[in-house]
C-alpha cells in the first residue's frame, strides 16, 4: 500500500530564507504525489502535482518540488519565504490504478519576520 | 471552493447518537472521498466512492458507514457516536482521469461530548 512520510512536524524559517519541506514515499507502482496547503480553519488547496511528466514540478504561489525517484523523495522549496507562507502542509500520495489518495501527517510553517 | 459544500459545517453531539454528514459536489465528478484530520495524524481516509452505489473502505473505516445514491451526494454516517470521533471531516472530490488531484471542501468540526 502507498504511503509518504513527512519529515519534521514543524519548521521555522526567517523570511526571505529557504523553504524545504520533506516528503518520502512509499509506492509499489509509479506514484501520483501532491503538495496541498491548509491555512488556519480552512480546506486543502493544492500547490503542487507530479503525474511523470517532468520531475521538477513548479507550482503555486513560488513553491516547487522535485520527484527523486532513487531517493523516493518529493521534497517541496521555495527560494525565498514570505510571511503569507505560514501554514500547515501535506503530501500525498496516490498509485497508478488506485483510487484512494495517502496523506502524510502534515508539516507546519512558521515564517519569522 | 470546487463546487463541494459540506453540512453542516459545525455539530455538536452526544456520545452515543447517530449522525450523518453530507457531502454535496455540482461538478459531477465520479471520485468522491471521506478524511478525518486529527493532529499529528494528517489526513486519513475513511471510505470513498467510484461511483453511485460503489463504494471502498479506506484506513479508518470502523465506526463509520457511508452511501452514495446519486453523483452530486456522499454520505458519512456516524452509526453510535464516540469520543474518539471528534475531529475534523472533510469531503473530497476528483474527477475521473486517472492524473488528477483531488479538491477539498471547508470541512464539518463535529465534536462528541
Amino acid at each position: 500500500a502507498q504511503s509518504v512520510t513527512q519529515l519534521g512536524s514543524h519548521v521555522s524559517v526567517s523570511e526571505g530564507a529557504l523553504v524545504l519541506l520533506r516528503c518520502n514515499y512509499s509506492s509499489s507502482v509509479p506514484p501520483y504525489l501532491f503538495w496541498y496547503v491548509q491555512y488556519p480553519n480552512q480546506g486543502l488547496q493544492l500547490l503542487l502535482k507530479y503525474t511523470s511528466a517532468a520531475t521538477l514540478v513548479k507550482g503555486i504561489n513560488g513553491f516547487e518540488a522535485e520527484f527523486k525517484k532513487s531517493e523516493t523523495s518529493f521534497h517541496l522549496t521555495k527560494p525565498s519565504a514570505h510571511m503569507s507562507d505560514a501554514a500547515e502542509y501535506f503530501c500525498a500520495v496516490r498509485g497508478t490504478g488506485n483510487n484512494d489518495m495517502r496523506f502524510g501527517a502534515g508539516t507546519r510553517l512558521t515564517v519569522k519576520p | 471552493d470546487a463546487g463541494i459544500t459540506q453540512s453542516p459545517r459545525h455539530k455538536v453531539t452526544e456520545t452515543g447518537t447517530p449522525v450523518t454528514l453530507r457531502c454535496h459536489q455540482t461538478e459531477n465528478h465520479r471520485y468522491m472521498y471521506w478524511y478525518r484530520q486529527d493532529p499529528g495524524h494528517g489526513l486519513r481516509l475513511i471510505h470513498y466512492s467510484y461511483g453511485v452505489k460503489d463504494t471502498d473502505k479506506g484506513e479508518v473505516s470502523d465506526g463509520y458507514s457511508v452511501s452514495r445514491s446519486k453523483t452530486e451526494d456522499f454520505l458519512l454516517t456516524l452509526e453510535s457516536a464516540t469520543s474518539s470521533q471528534t475531529s475534523v471531516y472533510f469531503c473530497a472530490i476528483r474527477f475521473r482521469r486517472e492524473d488528477t488531484e483531488a479538491f477539498f471542501g471547508q470541512g464539518t468540526r463535529l465534536t462528541v461530548v
